[in-house]
């Protein structure tokens, strides 16, 4: 399968946890995104990469979260202290960065649903 | 900022009926626009795309026409199929600064229903 895959696809965990999710995208992708979608909503981004470096960081990314893609591959997102209003579906893409529509390719998801 | 504006849904059609589902944008660049779906159950898939004025994105029956003069993509199927039910996103990538991230910007999704 040479698709974009996350795991795990569910996590339920207590507020005030930590929680780690994991990306893994399409081989030749050099960029990852993060997004996050709630219920009735469209994706929202979170932040992405070009390779290794995080060149980018939305306002909804609090200083709970942090990201990483240490060797350019794969990447993870971890919640801090978790909180009720943290529950989502987590969604990862991937793409190129050339071409004229960067067209990005996404994940499962993880979905998120802190008690 | 960029935004994405659908129409609220569902949207609840007969089969082999038409559909429009209507999307405008405000962006401060020259995006591309998208439309991605998703089934039940599934991750978000691109339908289509358009890169510039007057592009018609097409794929699976489903066209939209990137409409400069009017912010619009809206995306039409001249026949559905009770296996096009799904949820329908369109989205903007516009390119930001000298890093051109390209992240997406979603609408909220318009959720379509098509009865046999």
């Amino acid at each position: 399968d040479t698709g974009v895959s996350q795991n795990p696809r569910h996590k339920i965990t207590k507020r005030g946890q930590n929680v780690t999710f994991r990306c893994d995208p399409i081989s030749e992708h050099n960029r990852l995104y993060w997004y996050r979608q709630t219920l009735g909503q469209g994706p929202e981004f979170l932040t992405y990469f070009q390779n290794e470096a995080q060149l980018e960081k939305s306002r909804l990314l609090s200083d709970r979260f942090s990201a990483e893609r240490p060797k350019g591959s794969f990447s993870t997102l971890e919640i801090q202290r978790t909180e009720q209003g943290d529950s989502a579906m987590y969604l990862c893409a991937s793409s190129l960065s050339r071409g004229l529509t960067y067209e990005q390719y996404f994940g499962p998801g993880t979905r998120l649903t802190v008690t | 900022g960029d935004s994405v504006t659908q129409m609220e849904g569902p949207v609840t059609l007969s089969e082999e009926a038409f559909l429009t589902i209507n999307c405008t944008y405000t962006a401060t660049g020259y995006p591309s626009l998208f439309w991605y779906v998703q089934y039940p159950g599934e991750g978000l898939q691109l339908l289509l795309k358009a890169t510039k004025a007057d592009d018609k994105g097409s794929n699976k029956g489903f066209e939209a026409t990137y409409r400069k003069e009017t912010t619009s993509f809206h995306l039409e199927k001249g026949s559905v199929q009770v296996s096009d039910s799904a949820v329908y996103f369109c989205a903007l990538s516009d390119q930001k600064g000298d890093t051109g991230r390209r992240a997406l910007t979603f609408g909220s999704g318009t959720r379509l229903q098509v009865q046999p």
